[in-house]
């Protein structure tokens, strides 16, 4: 089953408006990341917040983290038609003995009309 | 580096036949993983390596599925026989390690079998 949900599942803004994808997770992590996928391609990362961080920034990225709601949002400001993807957040349940191990959700596929 | 490299990028098979996939990870990656990407499922971690080491195959579904890793540079995961379920996109995936850092993807492998 899957650790994340994303929220919605599609979401479609114009250019320039504020695009706002919301993920909740089930057990405790030691992280959480957010990976973009183009149709057709691999997914690549974008940005990895800690469980004991609450917020943090990228460029135009900005996610939250509550661990206690046991919730994430990935906010991308002032978006672009090339921003047009889909979204997936991904809970990091790893040890430190054994490494990563990332669980996704099943994204939110994101349309950015210009 | 070239990234994560996968190999086929599609394959067409029927049904029975042997399947294999391939992916050399990033030089110097001490993690590789395998995932399954399908629209009913989403993305399923299948298997993952630790310096050559197979950690956790609990995602890999059946006996039919098995993955290797010979070595540093190079991973196979072989499905025999296949099946029409099987069909879905194939991604590799490697990452520096230890726990908490991102993961890089390759391009994935579409399977299809008839």
């Amino acid at each position: 089953s899957q650790q994340g949900e994303e929220d919605p599942q599609a979401l479609s803004i114009q250019e320039g408006e504020n695009a706002t994808m919301n993920c909740s997770y089930k057990t405790s992590i030691n992280n959480l990341q957010w990976y973009r996928q183009n149709s057709g391609r691999g997914l690549v990362h974008l940005i990895l917040i800690r469980s004991n961080e609450r917020e943090k920034h990228s460029g135009r990225l900005r996610v939250t983290l509550d661990t206690s709601k046991k919730s994430s949002s990935l906010l991308i400001t002032a978006s672009r038609a090339a921003d047009t993807a889909s979204y997936f957040c991904a809970t990091d349940t790893g040890r430190e003995t054994s490494g990563s191990r990332l669980t996704f959700g099943e994204g939110t596929q994101l349309t950015v009309n210009p | 580096d070239a990234g994560v490299i996968q190999s086929p990028r599609h394959e067409v098979t029927e049904m029975g036949q042997e399947v294999t996939l391939r992916c050399k990870p990033i030089s110097g990656h001490d993690y590789l993983f395998w995932y399954r990407q399908t629209m009913m499922r989403g993305l399923e971690l299948l298997i993952y390596f630790n310096n050559n080491v197979p950690i956790d195959d609990s995602g890999m579904p059946e006996d039919r599925f098995s993955a290797k890793m010979p070595n540093a540079s190079f991973s196979t995961l072989k499905i025999q026989p296949s099946e029409p379920r099987d069909s879905a996109v194939y991604f590799c995936a490697s990452s520096l390690g230890p726990w908490g850092t991102e993961a890089f993807f390759g391009q994935g492998t579409r399977l299809t079998v008839v």
